[in-house]
């Protein structure tokens, strides 16, 4: 089965500063990744999915942009935080070989702007 | 647009009674994939149940089962034998296949279980 990783578990970051979010997934190949929002008391927003290395889809134009330099591996970044950045981010993949009907999600970042 | 609608921000069950949570969606598509799920204060993400449009059978996975109305595009969790550890916050979601198959949410439920 797979297993999702993320890191920072915690992440304090002064506005303007710039960020870098890790995810990496084990157990399957293939997958399909996803960058998911949540802010507090609210449900999750969609802010990137990406179905191949190199291919990113964004959902929500802002300042944050996200990459896939391996199968496995996909990263959420920003060159200049905003307060409104603040939040819960999720990773979530669906497995190759799930006919894209299964989504597993990671521990998450908490990430605060201040 | 394709919108996920959860009308109760929270709800109270006793422990060992039962509760429903409620969820709407609205979708052009036929086939499709709906889901549940809970997120405890810990805020990981896990799948309680899922859902086949195609199936007309509900599904079922122990104490939890849903009641899939398709025309109707409802699609709600029943929580039977309510036990201290499902009080969290839970979340309907509807599967996009032109999105990546990416997730759409609810806004969630809370669930409180008092004893």
């Amino acid at each position: 089965s797979q297993t999702i990783h993320q890191w920072p578990a915690t992440l304090v970051q002064p506005v303007g500063s710039p960020l870098s979010l890790e995810c990496t997934v084990e157990g399957t190949s293939n997958p399909n990744l996803y960058w998911y929002r949540q802010a507090a008391g609210r449900g999750l927003q969609l802010l990137f999915y990406s179905v191949g290395i190199g291919q990113i889809s964004s959902e929500v134009p802002q300042n944050l942009s996200a990459s896939r330099p391996q199968d496995r591996q996909f990263i959420l970044s920003s060159k200049k935080l905003l307060l409104s950045d603040s939040g819960f981010y999720l990773c979530a993949c669906t497995p190759g070989t799930s006919g894209r009907s299964e989504q597993f999600f990671g521990p998450g970042t908490r990430l605060t702007v201040l | 647009a394709q919108t996920v609608t959860q009308s109760q921000p929270e709800m109270s069950v006793q422990e060992a009674e039962t509760v429903t949570l409620s969820c709407t969606y609205d979708t052009s598509e036929s086939d499709y994939y709906l889901f549940w799920y809970k997120q405890p204060p810990s805020r990981q993400m896990i799948l309680v149940i899922r859902q086949e449009a195609y199936k007309q059978q509900n599904a079922t996975e122990n104490r939890f089962s849903v009641n899939f109305q398709k025309a109707a595009k409802s699609f709600s969790l029943k929580i039977s034998d309510s036990q201290l550890g499902d009080a969290a916050m839970y979340f309907c979601a509807y599967i996009f296949s032109n999105s990546g198959y990416a997730l759409n949410f609810g806004k969630g439920t809370s669930l409180l279980v008092t004893p």
